[in-house]
């Protein structure tokens, strides 16, 4: 079946311009999460989405990072004003829930973002 | 700090050879530890899941271990494939959805 993905793939943008990241989760999955993936780093928690329950915000760097979610389905993730430190690949999970066995994470392809 | 750390940052191996790779860590407490594998270019793809009383989860060719007192796991690659190339990641859950990752270790294996 198909898995996560996230489009666009690679990204090269100005500094200063917005960008908008998207992913489609898996169908069926109720809980989605976005994380930053800096070169050599590990992952960084950004923000996390579960059905209509309010998205927990609190791994997102600045005011300038900002996600929706329409139902439980497709995510955006926006980047305002975008700088060079927010180059980096943005993952996008999804987990069926959070309970158990359905808590398996499938993380799609990721979105490489460069800031010139 | 980081509260997952790994070792080495990255190795070089024979095919064939074993390989063992550690992940220390100081989140506490915590339900789970995973490791992952990411392939260059992908995302991660999970291997084992190990909860706070099992000691040791194997999936084929790949065989992890924790210890929760000394707070420490270990990724044991049994005889490395070329495919085995890749960034493994240890990663802790602190709690139901949160988890910390540690940096990963980078494993190439050479014909």
């Amino acid at each position: 079946g198909a898995g996560v993905s996230q489009s666009p793939s690679n990204k090269v943008t100005e500094k200063g311009k917005d960008v908008e990241l998207r992913c489609d989760p898996i169908s069926g999955h109720t809980a989605l999460y976005w994380y930053r993936q800096r070169l050599g780093q590990g992952l960084e928690f950004l923000i996390y989405f579960q059905g209509n329950s309010a998205p927990d915000k609190s791994g997102l760097p600045s005011d300038r990072f900002s996600a929706e979610r329409t139902g439980e389905s497709v995510s955006t993730l926006t980047i305002q004003r975008t700088q060079q430190e927010d180059s980096a690949v943005y993952l996008c999970a999804s987990s069926l829930t959070l309970a158990g066995e359905g808590y398996e994470q499938y993380f799609g392809p990721g979105t490489r973002l460069t800031v010139t | 700090k980081n509260q997952v750390e790994q070792s080495p940052q990255s190795l070089i191996i024979l095919e064939g050879k074993n390989c063992t790779l550690q992940c220390n860590y100081t989140v506490s407490p915590f339900s789970n530890l995973r490791w992952y594998k990411q392939d260059t270019g992908r995302g991660p793809v999970s291997l084992t899941i190990m909860t706070f009383s099992e000691n040791t989860k194997s999936n084929g060719r790949y065989t992890a271990t924790l210890d929760a007192d000394t707070k420490q796991s270990s990724l044991h690659i049994t005889a490395s494939q070329l495919s085995d190339s890749a960034s493994y990641i240890c990663v802790v859950t602190k709690n139901d959805y949160k988890l910390s990752f540690g940096a990963g270790t980078t494993v190439t294996v050479r014909a």
